[in-house]
């Protein structure tokens, strides 16, 4: 399955924080999202092939990257308290009929 | 733009009741519409999936047909057990689109 690293993290705000995923076996897909506490997951963006493929209403301080492997990161420069939210990872095969299947998630906190 | 629109919680039922969870979507291509639930503490689980009008699927008892007149992908489960509290979200795929889009949830919770 997908599992992403750490479970949960805090931060202040001003700092920096990166998150991981490593996806699905056989997917080469990986998208980002923020939940925000009682709120649906909102996208962040998705890469396919090292390649960012689509981006949501995020700014620039939210960037990514896609390894060789699969694996994922997820970065955040300038931490601000409303960036405190559930993080989740979802990884997907990448045909565009596909079901994309989530992670854990990872709980950033900022202080 | 593509949104989606579920009824607000939370749903409280009995142990044995029938659950209907409802939810409506607005696209402009022809989506693909999933079910997803969340369990406390945890990320999210597919539930069940459709890919065209008049689809309809289902998982461990639950069921959701693709309405595309009524643009609707109601989540109906006949018999709802303590296990099932959790939230539980209805997610669209719009044609050509990267990323899924959520409605806000609905938190079911079964008294036994």
């Amino acid at each position: 399955g997908v599992t992403q690293s750490p479970t949960h993290l805090i931060k202040t705000r001003g700092q920096q924080v990166t998150l991981r995923c490593s996806s699905q076996s056989g997917h080469n897909t990986v998208s980002w999202y923020q939940q925000a506490l009682g709120q649906g997951p909102q996208f962040i963006f998705q890469y396919y092939r090292e390649e960012e493929n689509g981006r949501g209403n995020f700014p620039p301080r939210f960037s990514g990257l896609q390894f060789p492997n699969d694996s994922s990161e997820l970065n955040v420069n300038a931490l601000e308290l409303d960036d405190s939210a559930l993080y989740l990872c979802a990884s997907s095969d990448g045909t565009g009929k596909e079901t994309q299947y989530f992670g854990p998630g990872t709980r950033l906190l900022v202080l | 733009g593509d949104s989606v629109t579920q009824m607000e919680g939370p749903v409280t039922l009995s142990e044995e009741a029938f659950l209907t969870i409802n939810c409506t979507y607005t696209a402009t291509g022809y989506p693909s519409l999933f079910w997803y639930v969340q369990y406390p503490g945890e990320g999210l689980q597919l539930l069940l999936k459709a890919t065209k009008a008049d689809d309809k699927g289902s998982n461990k008892g639950f069921e959701a047909t693709y309405r595309k007149e009524t643009t609707s992908f109601h989540l109906e489960k006949g018999s709802v057990q303590v296990s099932d509290s959790a939230v539980y979200f209805c997610a669209l795929r719009d044609t050509g689109r990267r990323a899924l889009t959520f409605g806000s949830g609905t938190r079911l919770q079964v008294q036994p």
